[in-house]
């Protein structure tokens, strides 16, 4: 059973469309993440929720809607796409906040043209 | 804002070897991940540590909180550990979490 999933695995898509990437954990954590890796491999985190609460919110665009309809799930919704945002996005979880181990998903490439 | 070091950038070693990682960062932390993304592009947590030294298998991590510091080592490390392995400083609360730039292994056979 995968313990966190994402889907789609790729994305391709045009520059000022409208995307969503879903995440889910079936692990029962209470915190979930949102992490962009950049084309030279760079993670930053972008957000992070516990128990469907916003707890952390980087500086990205407001483009970058995180929902999270119950703690097993955070989906990430990208408006008016750009050539920047192509990246990999990981999807992650923790029992806590921070300072547990985290169970990555296997990320979902985006690209736009 | 936490500045994160790491080095190597890349390491070349030859099977057996025994490999040194190293992180530092600049601002007081709650604690820090060590990960290992595979070249497939899969990440997996190695270790999340906030004092002394925690092994697994091959393995270890060491922190010093006053030095600001933390080391990997692989003892007798393979050509399947070959892999980035990056750190991530976690400062706690709103503030989330810093990661290094990582570090590109590769064990030659």
């Amino acid at each position: 059973d995968t313990a966190v999933s994402q889907t789609p695995k790729y994305l391709v898509t045009q520059m000022g469309n409208d995307k969503s990437i879903k995440c889910e954990q079936n692990l029962g954590h209470d915190t979930m993440y949102w992490y962009k890796q950049d084309s030279k491999k760079f993670l930053k985190i972008m957000f992070s929720y516990n128990n469907k609460e916003l707890i952390i919110n980087e500086t990205v665009p407001n483009r970058f809607s995180p929902k999270s309809p119950d703690k097993a799930h955070l989906n990430l919704h990208i408006n008016s796409l750009e050539l920047g945002d192509s990246a990999v996005y990981f999807c992650a979880s923790s029992q806590d906040a921070l300072l547990n181990e985290q169970f990555f998903g296997p990320g979902t490439r985006l690209t736009v043209l | 804002k936490n500045e994160v070091e790491q080095s190597p950038q890349n390491l070349t070693a030859q099977e057996g070897e025994f490999i040194t990682i190293n992180c530092s960062y600049s601002v007081g932390i709650s604690a820090l991940h060590w990960l290992q993304q595979h070249p497939g592009g899969g990440i997996v947590s190695l270790f999340m540590l906030s004092s002394g030294k925690k092994k697994h298998g091959r393995l270890i991590a060491t922190i010093n909180i006053q030095e600001k510091h933390s080391s990997l080592h692989i003892t007798a490390s393979h050509p399947r550990d070959s892999a980035v392995y990056i750190c991530a400083a976690v400062q706690g609360g709103a503030d989330g979490l810093t990661f290094g730039k990582g570090t590109h292994l590769i064990i030659q056979p």
